[in-house]
């Protein structure tokens, strides 16, 4: 079993719509990281969150610590926002080493 | 500020030969990871230099190696290259220690292709 596990793994949807990318791990963390992978390669972090919620523009980031669970939420989704979104969290048994998920492939239609 | 820079950006080669791929951290960036990505495939974590000492190693092979200059600047060598190592070669910096929450910043990445 992964220790990060991210879901779905890809997602198509109609622009407008609201998006919801989840992250699931099983290791004691430090902090969890949101990033993003545009289709060029280039990787652009999007959020670090170690308690609560963040938001920003039309982006917002959740995370549950007892649950350790963290949700990734896309509002009035655009054809731009089409990308893999990544999860990554810092493990706080191997010396804060990043821990991937595999990413989810997200595709917005005009 | 500059951001990550990456050298080459692609590369050919062929099997058996070695590579040595260069980036340099934003300024002030103590931490630099290197990461593979295949296509199709996630990223997968080789190691992380921070003030010269490796922190963190990833499940690769003894042919990947890699070290940390005294400006932060970091190279990544893969020696015996073999076919499967055709793959996207990234590398980040942070100020501090990613995964104790420090933002990573990315580079554009060198495209080997291993012929």
């Amino acid at each position: 079993k992964n220790e990060v596990e991210q879901s779905p793994q890809n997602l198509t949807a109609q622009e407008g719509e609201f998006i919801t990318i989840n992250c699931s791990y099983s290791v004691g963390i430090s902090a969890l990281h949101w990033l993003q992978q545009h289709p060029g390669g280039g990787i652009v972090s999007l959020f670090m969150l170690s308690s609560g919620k963040k938001k920003h523009g039309r982006l917002i980031a959740t995370i549950n610590i007892q649950e350790k669970h963290s949700s990734l939420h896309i509002t009035a989704s655009h054809p731009r926002d089409s990308a893999v979104y990544i999860c990554a969290v810092g493990d706080m048994d191997s010396n804060y080493q990043l821990i991937w998920g595999a990413g989810t492939k997200l595709i917005i239609k005009p | 500020k500059a951001g990550v820079t990456q050298t080459p950006r692609y590369l050919i080669k062929t099997r058996g030969q070695q590579v040595t791929l260069s980036c340099s951290p934003i300024s002030g960036h103590r931490s630099v990871s290197w990461y593979q990505q295949t296509p199709g495939q996630g990223l997968q974590f080789l190691f992380e230099y921070f003030s010269e000492t490796q922190r963190n190693k990833g499940n690769f092979p003894g042919r990947f190696s890699g070290r940390q200059f005294s400006n932060s600047r970091s190279e990544m060598n893969v020696s015996t290259l073999e076919l499967g190592d055709s793959a996207l070669y990234l590398c980040a910096s942070s100020n501090g220690h990613a995964g104790g929450g420090d933002t990573q910043y990315f580079g554009p990445g060198t495209r080997l292709t291993v012929l």
